[in-house]
């Protein structure tokens, strides 16, 4: 069964700094890959996904991943924090066979500080 | 902000009881899935409709079922009620059944307490 690690619970960065946040994933076949955030008392909203394409992919708000598939990861980086990406930031799989439903990480929340 | 609304906001309940909570599927999306996030946990999948039938279940049990409507909005029925049902429940619609590539749209979700 495919699962996916976040490592870390909380991240905490200043303002301007990189933020980075980390999640693996075991599968014996390459999966398909998703970051959602949430903020408070929201849904979730797509960051972005790697869907066997390129294996870097840029989202929104300057977020981008890279998938190693050597390493089994796709690690959420943004080069400066804003104090608006505050959030809770979940790491997601998917699989092109079945009914393709995600499977989640346990999430990590961001703090941002000034 | 997606196109996917859920009904009602916050819902609280004593244990034994049964619930309804409702989505309002994206304009378009014929597939929508079910899902409970505990406090502090990430998302669980719990069921998907696909075209009004039921095509995949994730590990919960019996009391928790669904409809899928003609428009494609979409019930959660959740019965006999136990304090471990309290949770975020999150509807996601998407525009087809089986490609791992679409993109779920979340909705704001339901929080339930269950007392």
């Amino acid at each position: 069964a495919q699962s996916v690690t976040q490592l870390g619970s909380h991240v905490s960065v200043s303002e301007g700094a990189l933020v980075l946040l980390r999640c693996n994933y075991s599968s014996s076949v390459p999966p398909y890959l998703f970051w959602y955030v949430q903020y408070p008392n929201q849904g979730l909203q797509l960051l972005l996904k790697y869907t066997s394409a390129a294996t870097l992919v840029k989202g929104i708000n300057g977020f981008e991943a890279e998938f190693k598939k050597s390493e089994t990861s796709f690690h959420l980086t943004k080069p400066s924090a804003h104090m608006s990406d505050a959030a809770e930031y979940f790491c997601a799989v998917s699989y092109p066979s079945g009914y393709s439903t995600l499977t989640f990480g346990k999430g990590t929340m961001l703090l941002v500080s000034p | 902000e997606t196109g996917v609304t859920q009904s009602p906001t916050h819902l609280i309940k004593t244990r034994g009881q049964q619930v309804t909570l409702r989505c309002s599927s994206q304009s378009g999306h014929n597939t929508v899935s079910w899902y409970q996030q505990a406090l502090g946990q990430g998302p669980q999948f719990i069921f998907q409709y696909y075209r009004e039938e039921e095509n995949g279940r994730g590990n919960f049990p019996p009391r928790f079922s669904g409809l899928q409507f003609p428009n494609y909005s979409s019930e959660l029925n959740v019965n006999a009620l136990e304090l471990d049902d309290s949770a975020l429940y999150l509807c996601a619609s998407r525009t087809s059944g089986g490609s791992g590539t679409d993109t779920q749209y979340f909705g704001p979700g339901t929080r339930l307490t269950v007392l």
